[in-house]
């Protein structure tokens, strides 16, 4: 099973608002992974953790926060967006990590979040 | 430092080739290729690795040439489902060493026509 699942599919949010995205595998990855990806472009990473610790925040605004509670799951607190962080939020996991890692990182299939 | 896919864009008849490739201007230590269809999440097909090549997917397969830093993926006898765009990624970008994430090209769109 290399299955990483995404909640919600869809979200809908105003700048004034709070939401979280949220994501979850059960391969026993200990390395996952926030992208954000806008229309016609790659993937652009946010953050990775590793272990369950932070590892990279890749200069993201502070009105995302991620959080990985335990080793299956990560989410991404979202509070007062901008209409410019509308996009496709993609979660990922992989086995092991580091400069030489020949570990596949899984997609989940994301979450198309509009902002208002 | 973000790798080069090249071409931007292709328009095949199915049963036809292609290449793809993915140069880099860092070390490469391996290269991560990924096919996205509209609406959808990226799906890994294969990993090349410094000093090899893996074949991963159907009858998709890579190589890897360390002096040029450039992988290249061919597609061979096409079909209608290898239609959408391949990403080549790699990593090494962020931490120099530690934990990393992909570091992914612009993406080459594929369609094929029957």
């Amino acid at each position: 099973d290399t299955e990483v699942t995404q909640t919600p599919k869809h979200l809908v949010m105003g700048m004034t608002n709070k939401k979280s995205l949220k994501c979850e595998q059960h391969m026993g990855h200990r390395a996952m992974y926030w992208y954000k990806q806008k229309a016609k472009k790659p993937p652009e990473l946010m953050f990775v953790y590793s272990y369950e610790k932070l590892s990279i925040n890749e200069s993201v605004p502070s009105r995302f926060s991620p959080e990985c509670p335990n080793s299956s799951l990560l989410n991404l607190h979202l509070h007062a967006l901008q209409p410019e962080d509308s996009a496709l939020y993609l979660c990922a996991s992989s086995r092991v990590i580091g400069l030489a890692s020949t570990d596949t990182q899984y997609f989940g299939p994301g979450t198309r979040l509009t902002v208002l | 430092q973000q790798p080069v896919q090249s071409p931007q864009a292709v328009i095949l008849r199915e049963g036809e080739d292609a290449v793809i490739n993915c140069s880099s201007s860092k070390a490469l230590y391996s290269v991560h290729w990924y096919r996205q269809k509209h609406g959808e999440a990226p799906v890994f097909l294969m990993i090349l690795l410094k000093g090899g090549e893996q074949k991963g997917h159907e009858k998709i397969s890579a190589s890897f040439n360390e002096k040029k830093q450039q992988s290249s993926l061919y597609l061979t006898a096409s079909q209608l489902s290898y239609s959408g765009t391949y990403f080549c990624g790699i990593l090494g970008l962020y931490s120099g060493g530690g934990a990393d994430g992909l570091t992914f090209g612009k993406g080459t769109h594929l369609i094929i026509q029957p």
